[in-house]
């Protein structure tokens, strides 16, 4: 157990709906990052949140937005879901802004958009 | 954009074995980390190599790292069949703050 939780487990919405997921980091850690891990590839960054900040961000279009709290947890939100949005969704945190140490990541969120 | 290659990308052996897979990347990295996921489900963290080290262990896991080639390699020894998983390794290349996933190592381990 890595200590990194995330909600809902899964999640099923339709196209052009809204979507709100959530992560709590594990205790310690500032900085938190997202994925999105389609089937059968690896898992594409989308953003990092270092101190209730944002710090960098993947080749995924404005629809995909996030926050991270004062008690460092997160929140992935995409807008308008299209088909193509299904995947798993991982969160990592670790205690360092950027990569110099170990990224945890939690059990991730699997969505299916219809 | 950058992200590492794992070769062979499906590998079956018998319980007992070792198995062997290796990793390419593009750029100079800060640090190389390793991981493992189980059937679809979140990745477990194996192994963060730095830049600076050659070769790290943890328990049944041996990684190595040749900055020259720009290559890893990830050994189970004494593979067990919970060792089933998909392996990926994930380059952190300077001055970005991505782990850059291949589509990672489809392990079989048969009893």
């Amino acid at each position: 157990e890595t200590g990194v939780t995330q909600s809902p487990t899964h999640l099923i919405k339709t196209r052009g709906q809204q979507v709100t997921l959530r992560c709590s980091s594990q205790s310690g850690h500032n900085t938190v990052s997202w994925y999105q891990q389609a089937l059968g590839q690896g898992p594409q960054f989308i953003f990092q949140y270092y101190r209730e900040e944002e710090n960098g961000r993947g080749n995924f279009p404005p629809r995909f937005s996030g926050l991270q709290f004062p008690n460092y947890s997160s929140e992935l939100n995409v807008n308008a879901l299209e088909l193509d949005d299904s995947a798993l969704y991982l969160c990592a945190s670790s205690s360092q802004r950027g990569l110099q140490e170990t990224q945890y990541f939690g059990p991730g969120t699997r969505l299916l958009v219809l | 954009s950058q992200q590492g290659e794992e070769d062979p990308q499906a590998l079956s052996i018998q319980e007992g074995e070792n198995a062997t897979m290796n990793c390419s990347y593009k750029t100079s990295i800060n640090n190389l980390q390793w991981y493992r996921q189980n059937s679809g489900r979140g990745l477990v963290h194996l192994i963060l190599i730095r830049s600076n080290e050659r070769e790290k262990h943890s328990g049944r896991l041996r990684v190595t790292l040749d900055t020259s080639k720009k290559s890893s390699s990830l050994l189970i020894t004494a593979s067990r069949a919970a060792d089933t998983a998909s392996y990926f390794c994930a380059p952190a290349y300077y001055g970005n703050n991505r782990l850059a996933f291949g589509k990672g190592n489809q392990v079989v381990v048969i009893p």
